[in-house]
């Protein structure tokens, strides 16, 4: 099974902190991405990934970075936390192998409160 | 208008019911579909991708119609574990950023 490991499910930071959101998948998928989640608005697109050191920018980067050192690790960074970026994180991976690519598998999510 | 626009919810029915949910996408590049389950407060998981022909996993039967840029779920003889907020996703094309599109999302409430 495709295992997806966001590193917290849920968490709480001050306005202005650096905050990091660690996302790890187990099947070598080239494609990582993050998004949020928030009622009404659904899933939107952050920063997405096809490789080790390359990112895109989503539909909603603004006050967003990410990290891609290593293939299997994908990395959110809030630089300096604001309240509206309280919200439901999700990374996801997927394969590009043909047959299969686009399926993407999601992390449980990291609910992130900011005070 | 919306990338991926699906029927508002919430839908309640009754267990045995049978209940079809719809969505539009507005990209006609679009080529890989698929509706995506989650519970609450989970993550989201892949129910079943979408086929041209249109395709059938056990109670649950997927339609694609590519001239009028629809896609429609059907569930028959509704569970109470059918409970969930189902997603209709559709992918953009490489040259377009090769992204995964997300409708909002219509959520089922199956009662005894």
């Amino acid at each position: 099974d495709v295992k997806v490991t966001q590193s917290s499910r849920y968490l709480v930071k001050r306005t202005g902190e650096k905050v990091f959101l660690e996302c790890v998948q187990d099947m070598d998928h080239e494609n990582m991405f993050w998004y949020r989640q928030d009622p009404g608005l659904g899933l939107r697109l952050i920063y997405f990934s096809y490789d080790v050191k390359m990112k895109e920018k989503g539909d909603i980067p603004e006050g967003y970075s990410v990290s891609r050192e290593k293939k299997e690790r994908f990395s959110l960074i809030l630089e300096s936390a604001s309240t509206n970026q309280t919200s439901m994180y999700l990374c996801a991976s997927s394969p590009i192998k043909t047959g299969q690519k686009n399926i993407q598998y999601f992390g449980a999510g990291t609910r992130l409160s900011v005070l | 208008r919306k990338e991926v626009e699906q029927d508002p919810g919430p839908f309640n029915v009754p267990e045995g019911a049978t209940v079809a949910f719809n969505c539009t996408y507005s990209n006609s590049a679009s080529q890989s579909f698929f509706w995506y389950r989650q519970d609450c407060r989970k993550e989201p998981k892949l129910l079943m991708s979408v086929y041209s022909s249109g395709n059938e996993d056990g109670r649950f039967t997927a339609q694609l119609n590519r001239a009028s840029q629809y896609i429609s779920l059907l569930i028959r003889d509704s569970k109470l574990s059918d409970s969930a907020t189902y997603l209709c996703v559709v992918n953009f094309p490489y040259n377009q950023g090769g992204k995964l599109i997300f409708g909002q999302g219509t959520e089922l409430s199956v009662k005894p």
